[in-house]
């Protein structure tokens, strides 16, 4: 398994741009979430999805989009970058509910590698 | 509002010594508290997690406690190693029973030899 990954690894964009960070897993877990991380400002929840065709906001949604149209992919849109948006991005999944009569609603997150991303 | 905090940004200890590192929340009734490994430049890795129903979780040379009476969760390393070097976050449920996680800012632990 490759686990969860994310491209780009680094990316610059210029205020006023647009991009997609990709994420994907292989474990198929049905939730997926997107993080941001800054300095003294810990890691914060973006916007999360328990399965294709849901999604939710979290704490910090304005300025980003996403969608989940498939188990595996959930990407995650800046439509007009703002140097705010300066961060390391983090996209994490796990399992959800029960299964084999194990409850999984607690089950840890897997978390990829993070995109650097700049706006100058 | 909820609020976690950790207790330090930053802890020293010896090598061979017990690290021990503190997680406080207010306003919050988790269900669950988990422990994240965080090295630079790698997203966040899953060492524990123990339930509000649980006094005390180990793996190997680590321990976590969670008194939901004081609202605090102590991670303990025995036996530190210049390995163990990292930021430990905690992270509980945003809500009562949701797979939502809220995160502590983190302490950075370093282990000198």
């Amino acid at each position: 398994n490759a686990g969860v990954t994310q491209t780009p690894k680094f990316q610059v964009l210029k205020t006023g741009q647009s991009m997609t960070l990709q994420c994907a897993q292989d474990m198929n877990h049905e939730y997926m979430s997107w993080y941001r991380q800054d300095p003294g400002m810990g890691l914060r929840l973006i916007h999360y999805s328990v399965g294709a065709g849901i999604t939710d906001q979290g704490e910090v949604p304005n300025g980003y989009n996403v969608s989940r149209s498939t188990t595996e992919d959930f990407p995650l849109r800046l439509l007009s970058a703002a140097p705010s948006q300066t961060s390391v991005y983090f996209c994490a999944s796990s399992y959800t509910g029960w299964a084999s009569g194990r409850d999984l609603s607690y089950n840890e997150q897997f978390f990829g590698p993070g995109t650097r991303l700049t706006v100058l | 509002s909820q609020k976690i905090e950790q207790n330090s940004e930053a802890l020293n200890i010896q090598e061979g010594k017990t690290a021990t590192l503190t997680c406080n929340y207010t306003n919050y009734s988790p269900a669950y508290l988990q422990w994240y490994r965080q090295d630079p430049g790698r997203g966040p890795v899953f060492l524990l997690l123990i339930r509000e129903n649980e006094k005390e979780k180990r793996k190997e040379r680590l321990k976590v406690t969670f008194d939901t009476t004081l609202k605090q969760s102590l991670f303990h390393i025995t036996a530190s190693q210049p390995a163990d070097s990292a930021t430990y976050l905690c992270a509980l449920d945003y809500e009562a029973g949701s797979y939502q996680l809220t995160f502590g800012k983190g302490t950075k632990l370093s282990v000198i030899p």
